[in-house]
Parts: C-alpha cells; sequence; structure tokens
C-alpha cells in the first residue's frame, strides 16, 4: 500500500521566480492538504484540496496556488518566491469522512536564494 | 507565534519515561493528535485522542487530556534512542481532521 510521495525531494529556486510540487495521496485518500514548514518551526496549514477544489486556506497570500486532478494528485504552486518561502513543504492526505487521520509525506526541501 | 505551545526541549536516559506536555487554545477542537517527525523527514501520526477522552494507551505512548486546562500530554514508557525526534502536538479546528494547527515541536533526545 503506497503511502503519500512527493517530489521533488530537494529544490533550489531564485528569488522571484515560480516553483510546482507534487504530491499523489496515500491509497484511498481523496483529500490532500498542504502545509509549509519553516525550519525550527511547526507545520503552518496552507489549503486543502477536495474534489479539485480548495476547500479550506490558511493565512497565506494569493502567491500560493493549487490544483486537484481527478486521480487526487495534487499540486502546489508559488510565485514570485521570496527569500523566506524557503522551507519543507509538506502533503498529507486524508479521506472525508472517513477516520480523522492525516498521513504525511516525505516533504519538498524549496531553497530560495 | 503559534498558538499552540510545547517545550523546545527534553532530554532522558534510556529506560526512563518522557513526558511531552502540550497547551492549546481552541476547546471546540474535536480531535487532538501527537505527531513524530525525524531528522529529514516528514512527520508520522503516533495517535490521536478524541476530545471527550480522559485518557488513551497505545503500547508505550499514554495520551492525557485535561480539558479543563486545555493541556495534553504524551508519555512515553521505557523511552529507546530510537524515540529521539521532534515531537509535534496539533489540534484540530475545523473538527474534520484537515486542517490541523501545530505547536513548535519539542526535541527528545534519548541518552544511552
Amino acid at each position: 500500500d503506497a503511502g503519500v510521495t512527493q517530489s521533488p525531494t530537494h529544490l533550489i529556486k531564485t528569488r522571484g521566480q515560480q516553483v510546482t510540487l507534487r504530491c499523489s495521496p496515500k491509497s484511498g485518500h481523496d483529500t490532500v492538504s498542504w502545509y509549509q514548514q519553516a525550519l525550527g518551526q511547526g507545520p503552518q496549514f496552507i489549503f486543502q484540496y477536495y474534489e479539485e477544489e480548495e476547500r479550506q486556506r490558511g493565512n497565506f497570500p494569493d502567491r500560493f496556488s493549487g490544483h486537484q486532478f481527478p486521480n487526487y494528485s495534487s499540486e502546489l504552486n508559488v510565485n514570485a518566491l521570496l527569500l523566506g518561502d524557503s522551507a519543507l513543504y509538506l502533503c498529507a492526505s486524508s479521506l472525508q469522512g472517513g477516520l480523522y487521520e492525516q498521513y504525511f509525506g516525505p516533504g519538498t526541501r524549496l531553497t530560495v536564494t | 507565534g503559534e498558538d499552540v505551545e510545547q517545550s523546545l526541549f527534553l532530554s532522558v536516559r534510556e529506560g526512563d519515561s518522557s513526558v511531552i506536555n502540550c497547551t492549546y487554545t481552541d476547546s471546540s477542537s474535536t480531535y487532538l493528535y501527537w505527531y513524530k517527525q525525524e531528522p529529514g523527514a516528514g512527520l508520522q501520526l503516533l495517535t490521536y485522542i478524541f476530545s471527550n477522552m480522559d485518557m488513551k494507551q497505545d503500547q508505550r505512548l499514554t495520551v492525557l487530556l485535561n480539558k479543563k486546562d486545555k493541556h495534553l500530554s504524551l508519555r512515553i514508557a521505557d523511552t529507546q534512542t530510537g524515540d529521539s525526534a521532534i515531537y509535534f502536538c496539533a489540534e484540530d479546528r475545523d473538527n474534520a481532521g484537515n486542517m490541523l494547527t501545530f505547536g513548535g515541536g519539542t526535541r527528545l533526545m534519548v541518552k544511552p
């Protein structure tokens, strides 16, 4: 049973560029949430996708956007990168209406120079 | 800063019990969670407790919940060196398990 997978594992971008991160949920899950974890801090909720729509959003600017595909996989896009966007980006999957358990992927480490 | 608060660091000797504490803010949170993060890795769900419970035990892990004080603790019995990691508590503010608010994490160091 495949767990949550994310790609790429590491990424280096320059300030002002755009980046796309990818996530495949755990088998049987239909909901994907994205979190940003800055160094030395706990994860912060960015947004959640279910049925290909953004359902909830945390306190992040519009530069952060996403998409969910019919196979439940998801992308996180960040435009106009800032140095402060450097972080570990975590994807978590869950099942709507199921047990309240979120399973996290290994994350993508984004470095903005 | 985070609304969910944890102490930064805990050091114990192998074989001792570890107790990691957390205070949360939203009394309406239905579920409260403990996650473990090892260096360079994602988060591993350890256990969770429903808000109408006071205690939950799962092998070496015991979770205690004091709703009146909004205090959550995780006790690890017979702590091993493999338990060295960062532990995060999280509350479920949308009561659907999809939007978690995390504390800043407690780094547990287990000395042989």
